[in-house]
């Protein structure tokens, strides 16, 4: 167990749909960051939170927000979803200002059909 | 930018043996932190090892070793004595020591082990 807690494990839903990803991050740590892996992909970089308040963009789609609340969890919306957002939705924490690396959650595989 | 490059899609390695993946990166920053994390098939990810930039030696996790070569801004992962477990994807990624809320992740190595 990372410390990184991503619920759920898998989802799957239709297209047009929304669905919210939800992740804790680990204990100590202020910093949320989010990614998306597709099949075969490497990682990209949706968005970042620090302490409550976005701190950087990445490759997000307009339908896609997310928001960190005062506990420091987060949670990722996809909305008005399609086929091509199905994958890995990674959720990663980090002590800003440690030279430590993320730790990951295990994901959420999201299937949309 | 910071960009990170693995110019090997996919390599392959013979149970008990060596292989090195590489990791080219580009950046002005004269301070940051490059990483190596692990992708098995569970798809978790896992942190293998790290290097500060400013540490001339390089750094050694068990089987797995970096060579750091600053001034050539590459950063190349050996794992001796390959194991079965070691088959996965391998990432290469690189953090600034200045702006350290963004990671730089290249687009991964595969890695084989035969038997």
């Amino acid at each position: 167990d990372s410390g990184v807690t991503q619920t759920p494990k898998h989802l799957i839903t239709a297209t047009g749909q929304r669905v919210t990803l939800r992740c804790s991050p680990r204990s100590g740590d202020l910093s949320v960051y989010w990614y998306q892996q597709s099949l075969d992909q490497g990682l990209q970089f949706l968005i970042q939170y620090y302490n409550g308040e976005e701190r950087a963009k990445g490759n997000i789609l307009e339908r896609f927000s997310a928001q960190q609340f005062p506990d420091l969890h987060s949670e990722l919306n996809l909305s008005s979803l399609e086929l091509g957002d199905s994958a890995l939705y990674f959720c990663a924490s980090s002590v800003t200002g440690a030279g430590d690396g993320y730790t990951f959650g295990s994901g959420t595989r999201l299937t949309v059909v | 930018a910071q960009t990170v490059t693995q110019s090997q899609p996919e390599m392959s390695v013979q149970e008990a043996e060596t292989v090195t993946l590489s990791c080219t990166y580009d950046t002005s920053e004269s301070d940051y932190y490059l990483f190596w994390y692990k992708q098995p098939p569970s798809r978790q990810m896992i942190l293998v090892i790290r290097q500060e930039a400013y540490k001339q030696q390089n750094a050694t996790e068990n089987r797995f070793s970096v060579n750091f070569q600053k001034a050539a801004k590459s950063f190349s992962l050996k794992i001796s004595d390959s194991q079965l477990g070691d088959a996965a994807m391998y990432f290469c990624a690189y953090r600034s020591a200045d702006n350290f809320n963004k990671f730089y992740f290249g687009s991964g190595t595969k890695l084989n082990v035969k038997p």
